[in-house]
């Protein structure tokens, strides 16, 4: 079965970098990209991303595209997701997704909680 | 991109119907048919029930179902049940080649 699992709960201080891992599993790793979404405490949901697992590239969300980096690891077929400079409003659950480029975001991570608080 | 525009709030007795709008733009609800629905119950994460407007994956009960209208899309449950208490997002592929989600619905059976 497609499992996506997420790396642990994190805290970290204003201006530091964060780096959530998923790791995929229960299907050919290179035949899906994969998102990011976040959810701020009581908020809704936001986009923040998309990686090709097939090539690399990546389309991020205007609002966090200067501070975010996703990457792939084939081998593991792990994918991470890198926030720069974090402020108190990143504060939120993070998703990994299976998906993405038009196609439907599918399986989800069971979600990694980043805490930003000095 | 501004968030796909939902209602705050739909309330429903159990076996009853109830819809749920989303409404966007000729950018992306309007452009494309990919348009999604998830259900997110809380402290969980979402889960996909409505893919491609209308299609259903696996799983899923047919009570659910999802049209589009223009710039509009809706997700319909019939015959309401207790466990489809939950917030609902709906979801679209935009001209920019990202996703945008809708502000959410809380539903609630009475």
């Amino acid at each position: 079965q497609v499992q996506l699992v997420q790396s642990g709960a994190e805290v970290k201080k204003p201006g530091a970098s964060v780096k959530v891992s998923c790791k995929a599993s229960g299907y050919t790793f290179t035949d899906y990209g994969i998102s990011w979404v976040r959810q701020a405490p009581g908020q809704g949901l936001e986009w923040m991303g998309w990686i090709s697992v097939y090539n690399g590239n990546t389309n991020y969300a205007q609002t966090v595209q200067d501070r975010v980096t996703m990457t792939t690891a084939t081998s593991t077929t792990t994918v991470y997701m890198e926030l720069r400079s974090l402020r108190s409003d990143d504060t939120a659950m993070y998703f990994c997704v299976r998906g993405g480029y038009g196609g439907p975001l599918d399986y989800w991570g069971q979600g990694t909680l980043v805490t930003v608080s000095s | 991109q501004s968030a796909l525009t939902q209602p705050a709030s739909v309330s429903g007795s159990p076996g009853q119907s109830i819809t749920i709008s989303c409404t966007g733009t000729s950018s992306d609800v309007g452009s494309y048919n990919f348009v999604s629905w998830y259900q997110q119950h809380p402290g969980k994460a979402p889960k996909l029930m409505i893919y491609e407007v209308s299609n259903r994956p696996s799983g899923v009960p047919d009570r659910f179902s999802g049209s589009k209208s223009g710039n509009t899309a809706s997700l319909s449950i019939s015959g309401l049940q207790a466990e489809d208490e939950a917030d609902y997002y709906c979801s679209s592929y935009t001209s920019s080649s990202t996703y945008v989600f809708g502000t959410g619905t809380k539903v609630t059976v009475l």
